[in-house]
């Protein structure tokens, strides 16, 4: 098992650009999330996800925006980037709610 | 709202030295507690949990107990080597039905040889 992916691993976009951030899990695993980590602040959850079909907002959403189609596949999406998004973000996933968090490598993303 | 306080950071320490990292929570209810640990460049990966009260989690030499009375999780590890050096994260969910883990701010380690 790959486990959870992400692609890219690092981004540079301009004020105003709009991008989509890949994250894929082969553990069939029903929830998923998206994270940013800050530094120096921990990570803050953005997005989570249920179950296909079904995603709600978490703690940042603003200026984000998700989807899952598919229980593997779960995009995130900056529509306006501006630099307050300068930052890394993590995806996660799990079996259960409650249980152990699996998270991918993480995407590094700069906005200039 | 549940929340963790970390000890802050950073921590520098020699190998073979004795490493304690305070973690302190808020939360309503039985909270399931963790330390999740990032290597430099990598993502988070679960270290330790503890799912109820007194239970201790332990792995790699590391070890935390679940201590209701004083809504603490400090993480310890008697004998550290170069390779433990990482960002550490306690966190917590409310268990069965809650999806989300609420995290602290990590707290840097760097142990030296």
């Amino acid at each position: 098992n790959a486990g959870v992916t992400q692609t890219p691993k690092f981004r540079i976009l301009k004020i105003g650009q709009s991008m989509t951030l890949q994250c894929t899990q082969d553990m069939n695993h029903n929830y998923m999330y998206w994270y940013r980590q800050d530094p120096g602040m921990g990570l803050k959850l953005i997005y989570y996800s249920v179950g296909a079909g079904i995603t709600d907002k978490g703690e940042v959403p603003n200026g984000y925006n998700v989807s899952r189609s598919t229980t593997e596949d779960f995009p995130l999406r900056l529509e306006l980037a501006a630099p307050s998004q300068t930052s890394v973000y993590f995806c996660a996933s799990t079996l259960a709610g409650g249980d152990e968090q699996f998270f991918g490598p993480g995407t590094r993303l700069t906005v200039l | 709202g549940d929340s963790v306080t970390q000890m802050e950071g950073p921590v520098t320490l020699s190998e073979e030295a004795f490493l304690t990292i305070n973690c302190t929570y808020t939360a309503t209810g039985y909270p399931s507690l963790f330390w999740y640990v990032q290597y430099p460049g990598e993502g988070l990966q679960l270290l330790l949990k503890a799912t109820k009260a007194d239970d201790k989690g332990s792995n790699k030499g590391f070890e935390a107990t679940y201590r209701k009375e004083t809504t603490s999780f400090h993480l310890e590890k008697g004998s550290v080597q170069v390779s433990d050096s990482a960002v550490y994260f306690c966190a917590l969910t409310r268990g069965v039905g809650d999806y989300k883990l609420s995290f602290g701010a990590g707290t840097t380690v760097t142990v030296r040889a």
